[in-house]
């Protein structure tokens, strides 16, 4: 059975601080992982990573994957209020007939002033 | 936002009674899915649309039917709804050449 397990559940922050949320899969026919932000409604899409070891960027987030432990850090630094969402993690396997996400539960992030 | 729409936006409905409920997509997209999502136990799928007349089951399909007669349209049905189906349901999309899925804005739907 595929599985995405997201640590921690729920996280406290001042701003300014920087935290690093985790990923780690267990998936047959791994395609990519990717990286999405919540905040009250729909998810929003972050990052895609499919390569080991390449970091990707997106002004203060950062993302990179690793296929040989299986398992993804998002890091946020210098953090804003603005950043207070849940954060979800997925990963995509292929199938005969379309691609599939199968999600983690999310890390709640919180930043305080 | 990808160009996609749900509706209803908001439903209330009583055990027993069928509900529909409608993605709408603009830009000609294969692929669609729906997934519901509840405290605990994040995005689930449902079911999903690799094109028209072409649908499959996913991980929670029980008590759900879907039907795609256009490439704009996904309807996802809960033939005899239930308190569990209680949730609120998005609607993605795979954008073509990126596999990236992408979101609609979300259906709040309560079982009475």
């Amino acid at each position: 059975e595929d599985k995405v397990v997201q640590s921690p559940l729920s996280l406290v922050v001042h701003e300014g601080d920087t935290v690093t949320l985790n990923c780690s899969y267990e998936v047959t026919n791994f395609r990519s992982l990717l990286w999405y932000k919540q905040e009250k409604k729909a998810p929003t899409f972050l990052f895609m990573l499919t390569s080991s070891g390449i970091e990707k960027k997106s002004g203060r987030l950062s993302s990179i994957l690793d296929k040989k432990e299986l398992f993804s850090i998002l890091n946020i630094t210098a953090t804003q209020t603005g950043d207070s969402a849940v954060y979800l993690c997925a990963v995509e396997k292929s199938t005969g007939t379309a691609s599939k996400l199968t999600f983690g539960t999310g890390t709640r992030l919180q930043v305080t002033l | 936002d990808a160009g996609i729409t749900q509706s209803p936006r908001h439903k209330v409905t009583e055990t027993g009674t069928p509900v529909t409920l409608r993605c709408h997509q603009t830009e000609n997209h294969r692929y669609m899915y729906w997934y519901r999502q509840d405290p605990g136990h994040g995005l689930r799928l449902i079911h999903y649309s690799y094109g028209v007349k072409d649908t499959d089951k996913g991980e929670v399909s029980d008590g759900y039917s879907v039907s795609r007669s256009k490439t704009e349209d996904f309807l996802l049905t809960l033939e005899s709804a239930t308190s569990s189906q209680t949730s609120v349901y998005f609607c993605a999309i795979n954008i073509r050449g990126t596999d990236t899925q992408y979101f609609g804005p979300g259906t709040r739907l309560t079982v009475l």
